[in-house]
C-alpha cells in the first residue's frame, strides 16, 4: 500500500520569495508522481507529475520537483512566487499498474503582497 | 471539448434525504472515480470504476451507492445512511494508460441542513 504525507498544511510567503512545499511518500512498489493544484471551489488540475525518466520535473508555470528515490521524496518549489499561485495543493502517488491514486492532505500557499 | 461535467455545482438537502451527483466524461476513459474533500484531509476515495458495469468500493464507502451502465457517466448516490455528507465531492476519470494521472471535474457541494 501507498501513503503520502504532505509535511505542512499551510505555507505563507511573500510575493516574489522561494518557496518549498514538502512531500514524502512511502510504497513497497515503484511509483508515479503528482502535484496537483486547487483553486477555491474548483477541482483539480495536473500541476506536474513523474513517471520515468529525468528525476527534475518542470510545469509551464515555473513550478518544478524532484524525485529522490532514496529519500522517498518529491518536494515542490518555486523560485520566485506570485500572488496568482495562491492555492491549494496536493501530492498524490500512485503505484506502477495500479487503478488507486492515493492523495496527501494537501498544502494552503498563501502568497503575500 | 473534452473534459469531465459535474451537476449540480451546489446542492442543498435535508437530513434523511437521498442525493444523487452527476458526473459525465467525454474523454473516453475506462476509469472513473468519486473523492470526497473535507478541510485538512485531503481527498479519500468512496468508489471506483475501471470498466462499465464493474466497479469497488473505495476506502469510505460506506452511505454511497454508484452505478456505472455507459461508459461516459458515474453518477453518486449519497443516501441517508451516510452519517456526515456535508463535503465537497470530486469526479475523476483516468486515461487509457494508466499511469494514476487523474482528470477532475469542478466538484459539487452538497449541503445537509
Amino acid at each position: 500500500a501507498q501513503s503520502v504525507t504532505q509535511l505542512d498544511s499551510q505555507v505563507p510567503v511573500f510575493e516574489e520569495a522561494p518557496v518549498e512545499l514538502r512531500c514524502n511518500y512511502s510504497s513497497s512498489v515503484s511509483v508515479y508522481l503528482f502535484w496537483y493544484v486547487q483553486y477555491p471551489n474548483q477541482g483539480l488540475q495536473l500541476l506536474l507529475k513523474y513517471l520515468s525518466g529525468s528525476t527534475l520535473v518542470e510545469s509551464i508555470n515555473g513550478f518544478e520537483a524532484e524525485f529522490n528515490k532514496s529519500q522517498t521524496s518529491f518536494h515542490l518549489r518555486k523560485p520566485s512566487v506570485h500572488i496568482s499561485d495562491t492555492a491549494e495543493y496536493f501530492c498524490a502517488v500512485s503505484g506502477t499498474g495500479g487503478f488507486k491514486t492515493i492523495f496527501g492532505a494537501g498544502t494552503r500557499l498563501f502568497v503575500k503582497a | 471539448d473534452g473534459g469531465i461535467t459535474q451537476s449540480p455545482k451546489y446542492l442543498f438537502r435535508k437530513e434523511g434525504q437521498n442525493v444523487t451527483l452527476s458526473c459525465e466524461q467525454n474523454l473516453n476513459h475506462d476509469a472513473m472515480y468519486w473523492y470526497r474533500q473535507d478541510p485538512g484531509q485531503g481527498l479519500r476515495l468512496i468508489y471506483y470504476s475501471q470498466i462499465v458495469n464493474d466497479f469497488q468500493k473505495g476506502d469510505i464507502a460506506e452511505g454511497y451507492s454508484v452505478s456505472r451502465e455507459k461508459k461516459e457517466s458515474f453518477p453518486l448516490t449519497v443516501t441517508s445512511a451516510q452519517k456526515n455528507p456535508t463535503a465537497f465531492y470530486l469526479c475523476a476519470s483516468g486515461g487509457t494508460v494508466n499511469t494514476g494521472e487523474l482528470f477532475f471535474g469542478e466538484g459539487s457541494r452538497l449541503t445537509v441542513l
